[in-house]
């Protein structure tokens, strides 16, 4: 069964520090991964999308990474805002349906 | 452009009650999905639609019914609500998977629904 494990399930951090959140999946054949933001009471939001020859791509403060080989991506967010806070979502497509695999996501939390 | 707009955002129903979860996309997207979200997992594919006419069953669908008559509305339909429905639940709609590598999804903001 295709799944998606996202490392840690909850983060505190202090504004203005760095943080790594872990995407490990079983999707296959892998299609692309895209990471997600999602605001309490909101929607998903798209950040950044990763296929199978990148190996990292920034977006303003995130930098996701993704090694196809090992079957893992993760999120960097540098010099953390209040408004960082929030749930990030690793979402995996295979390549042969209609359907993606949802990690159950990474609540940061980050306090001033 | 209003994006995806989901109706109600709150709605609390009795067991054994109907409802339809309303959903409306402006961007004519071909591709519409209904997705729901509970704590500690991930968002579940419940039914998906790649066009008016079409529609499929994603991984959790019992219990719900969904139809597409129009590239704009895809409703989803509580037969006979239960406990077990509490959830989240959030539309989404985009170009097929295939090519939603461009923009990814449009989520709606989500109906939160409590089944007693």
């Amino acid at each position: 069964k295709n799944q998606v494990e996202q490392s840690p399930q909850s983060l505190i951090i202090l504004e203005g520090k760095n943080c790594t959140l872990q995407c490990n999946y079983t999707v296959s054949p892998f299609s692309n991964l895209r990471w997600y933001k999602q605001d309490t009471g909101r929607g998903p939001v798209s950040l950044t999308i990763m296929t199978f020859s990148e190996n990292t791509k920034s977006n303003r403060r995130y930098t996701a990474t993704l090694d196809a080989d090992t079957k893992q991506s993760s999120l960097h967010i540098t010099a953390s805002q209040l408004s960082d806070s929030a749930s990030y979502i690793c979402v995996v497509s295979a390549d042969n349906n209609n359907d993606m695999r949802f990690g159950a996501g990474t609540r940061l939390t980050v306090k001033p | 452009n209003a994006g995806v707009t989901q109706t109600p955002k709150f709605q609390v129903l009795k067991t054994g009650q109907s409802m339809t979860l309303q959903c409306a996309q402006d961007m004519n997207h071909e591709y519409m999905s209904w997705y729901r979200q509970d704590p500690g997992m991930g968002l579940r594919l419940i039914h998906y639609s790649v066009g008016a006419g079409i529609t499929d069953q994603g991984e959790v669908p019992n219990g719900y019914n969904v139809s597409r008559s129009t590239t704009e509305d895809f409703p989803l339909r509580l037969l006979s609500a239960a406990p077990s429905q509490t959830s989240v639940y959030f539309c989404a709609s985009g170009p097929t998977p295939r090519d939603q590598h461009v923009n990814g999804y449009t989520f709606g903001s989500g109906t939160r629904l409590t089944v007693v």
